[in-house]
């Protein structure tokens, strides 16, 4: 079971957008402003989408924002293309040994 | 641009200790922390531990006790050792560097390598 909480799965029509929900604690999410957010394609390596809750690295579309609210960070991807269309994970530095948690992934359908 | 790759055998036998070295190319790897990152198949990632340059490491509580990590900076590699491995080891290995400063996020990872646990 992962530390945070995401929904198995969401979709959304091309140019359509969606919001996926990261769910933590005190200890992690809703203590410290460090939630980053990746996008895995099949068979490829995770890639850094945002990181400090809102913050994208150079190169990644305005299209990816993030957000948080308390315990509850959040991705939205607007104007969805074919390409988004991957696995999403949340992660968040804690304040306990384990350092930093993952989610435990969205799958994104563009249908 | 930084990158980095990951080697080393991609069959392990169960109980015996699983080795791994990431190499990073086309940057320095001092004065940042390096951390190895494992997913099993169709399932999450897993942070497994990390290393700064000085040789300073932090493990994931739940493998500590069978994790060491090392670095080489004449070489620009920093390694993965995990001891008495089960089937439950079997996943993708990636090493990745750490961005910012203790903020626990990734901005550069290796392809991943497969690594599986089976006699």
């Amino acid at each position: 079971q992962s530390a945070l909480t995401q929904p198995a799965s969401v979709s959304g029509s091309p140019g359509q957008s969606i919001t996926i929900s990261c769910t933590g604690t005190s200890s992690d999410v809703g203590g410290y402003n460090y939630v980053s957010w990746y996008q895995q394609h099949p068979g490829k390596a995770p890639k850094l989408m945002i990181y400090e809750v809102s913050n994208r690295p150079s190169g990644v579309p305005d299209r990816f924002s993030g957000s948080k609210s308390g315990n509850t960070a959040s991705l939205t991807i607007s104007g969805l293309q074919a390409e988004d269309e991957a696995d999403y994970y949340c992660s968040s530095y804690t304040s306990s040994s384990t350092y930093v948690v993952f989610g435990g992934g969205t799958k994104l359908t563009v249908l | 641009q930084v990158q980095l790759q990951e080697s080393g055998p991609g069959l392990v036998k169960p109980s015996e200790t699983l080795s791994l070295t990431c190499t990073v190319s086309g940057g320095s790897i001092s004065s940042y922390y390096w951390s190895w990152i494992r997913q099993p198949a169709g399932k999450g990632l897993e942070w497994i531990g990390r290393i700064y340059t000085s040789g300073s490491t932090n493990y994931n509580p739940s493998l500590k006790s069978r994790v060491t990590m090392s670095v080489d900076t004449s070489k620009n590699q920093f390694s993965l050792k995990l001891s008495s491995v089960t089937a439950a080891d079997t996943a993708v290995y990636y090493c990745a560097r750490e961005g910012g400063w203790n903020e626990g996020y990734f901005d550069y990872w290796g392809q991943g390598t497969l690594v599986t646990v089976s006699s």
